[in-house]
């Protein structure tokens, strides 16, 4: 993902509707990814992941997809709720050997009640 | 069980000087993991420490520095400090087995004067 700075793409939807939310990576060789929520004040928590070996994984309301031929991962999440209102990230670990992340820029969810 | 928590969660320092900052991370967990998240540069990955080594660097100036401890307990250094230095700073632990779910803290907001 592009780091957009201030400036973050902002997705805006209606309460109980799905969002989509995507994410380009940038290493061919990563083999682990990882989405975050972040609220205002708090540090990143760990929604889902998902490994190169697979190409879709359902959480509770949410379902991570990982397109390798194109190096996208997609976050949706089922009847939005104003609680998923948060700064979402990527993350890859291209790094084998540890703990490494490089994350996306990040995207705003809104929900709208 | 008891989460990632860091030491002090506000901090504010003049430029040249140095701070420390801590992190105790999850009962059990040897990998410990500092980011360094600021509006204009997004989420970095500044390096990871696993049974009292580093593993893993990324891309910061000598000025930042970084130690676990045998309980693994993580501490990190920034000295001189400089304007841009003022972000917040995560830590993530996890169990260190490899590529794993890293789990963060509430971080520490760093701001110099």
């Amino acid at each position: 993902g592009e780091s957009v700075g201030l400036h973050l793409p902002t997705l805006s939807v209606q309460e109980g509707d799905n969002s989509i939310i995507n994410c380009a990576y940038s290493n061919s060789a990563s083999d682990y990814f990882i989405w975050y929520k972040q609220e205002s004040g708090k540090g990143p928590q760990f929604i889902i992941d998902i490994r190169s070996n697979m190409d879709k994984r359902q959480g509770q309301r949410v379902t991570v997809l990982l397109n390798k031929t194109v190096k996208h991962l997609s976050l949706q999440i089922a009847a939005t709720q104003p609680g998923d209102s948060a700064v979402y990230f990527c993350a890859e670990n291209p790094n084998n050997a540890g703990n490494m992340l490089t994350f996306g820029g990040g995207t705003r969810l809104m929900v709208k009640p | 069980k008891a989460g990632v928590t860091q030491t002090p969660r506000y901090l504010i320092k003049t430029r040249g000087q140095q701070v420390t900052l801590s992190c105790s991370p999850i009962s059990g967990h040897r990998s410990v993991s500092w980011y360094q998240q600021t509006p204009g540069q997004g989420l970095q990955f500044l390096f990871e420490y696993f049974s009292e080594t580093q593993r893993n660097k990324g891309n910061f100036p000598g000025r930042f520095s970084g130690r676990q401890f045998s309980n693994s307990r993580s501490e990190m250094n920034v000295s001189t400090l400089e304007l841009g230095d003022s972000a917040l700073y995560l830590c993530a632990s996890s169990p260190g087995t490899g590529q794993d779910t890293q789990y963060f803290g509430p971080g520490t907001r760093l701001t110099v004067l």
